[in-house]
């Protein structure tokens, strides 16, 4: 069984623009989370996503959006980036009670 | 807001040492979760523990819930250089989906050959 994909692996961006991530989970899994991790911060739940619909939001600006589409792969955006946005954004299906993580998308924001 | 305190931060030690990884709250949490990352990778799950006094094994891991489920802790036996990684607890609040979990900021263990 396939992991948990995401991509791209790395993003280099500046201020003011807009990324978008992508996540693929396990097949047959119906819900992914998104979690953005830094060095200061560790890991900070942004949103799970659950047959198309927002089930959770962390605490985290509007600037950051996400979306899930029909066949469970989901997308999260960041609009008018921020030198704090630079952070590896981690993706993860649940399956169960259990949560499979993607390796990451590693952001820089200069 | 639920918080996960994690001690130590950092941890050295020598090939065959023993050592123990806290994960404290002032909140109860439905269950909490050990996760262990490598670098360049995502968290990978160890071990759930649902409750209170539960103690769990995974080989020479043992985890332990405890009785007021606002606490949890690691004890590594004999550990080895394949042990070094980031482990992180992690807290599931109550009637709170497994996809919302709070993460305590984790503990950098480095074992030394």
């Amino acid at each position: 069984k396939a992991g948990v994909t995401q991509t791209p692996r790395y993003l280099i961006k500046t201020r003011g623009q807009q990324v978008t991530l992508s996540c693929s989970p396990i097949s047959g899994h119906r819900s992914v989370s998104w979690y953005q991790q830094t060095p200061g911060q560790g890991l900070q739940f942004l949103f799970e996503y659950f047959s198309e619909t927002q089930r959770n939001k962390g605490n985290f600006p509007g600037r950051f959006s996400g979306r899930q589409f029909s066949n469970s792969r989901s997308e999260m955006n960041v609009s008018t980036l921020e030198l704090g946005d630079s952070a590896l954004y981690l993706c993860a299906s649940k399956g169960g009670e259990k949560l499979f993580f993607g390796s990451g998308t590693q952001l820089s924001v200069l | 807001t639920q918080l996960l305190e994690q001690s130590p931060q950092f941890l050295s030690i020598q090939e065959g040492e023993n050592l123990t990884v806290y994960c404290n709250s002032s909140s109860v949490f439905s269950s909490l979760q050990w996760y262990r990352q490598e670098p360049g990778e995502g968290p990978v799950l160890l071990v759930t523990v649902v409750t209170g006094g539960e103690v769990k094994k995974l080989k020479r891991l043992t985890f332990q819930f405890g009785d007021a489920r606002k606490d949890s802790s690691l004890h590594i036996t004999a550990a080895q250089p394949g042990d070094t990684g980031l482990y992180l607890c992690a807290g599931a609040g109550s009637g709170t989906s497994y996809g919302k979990l709070t993460f305590g900021q984790g503990t950098i263990l480095t074992v030394h050959p």
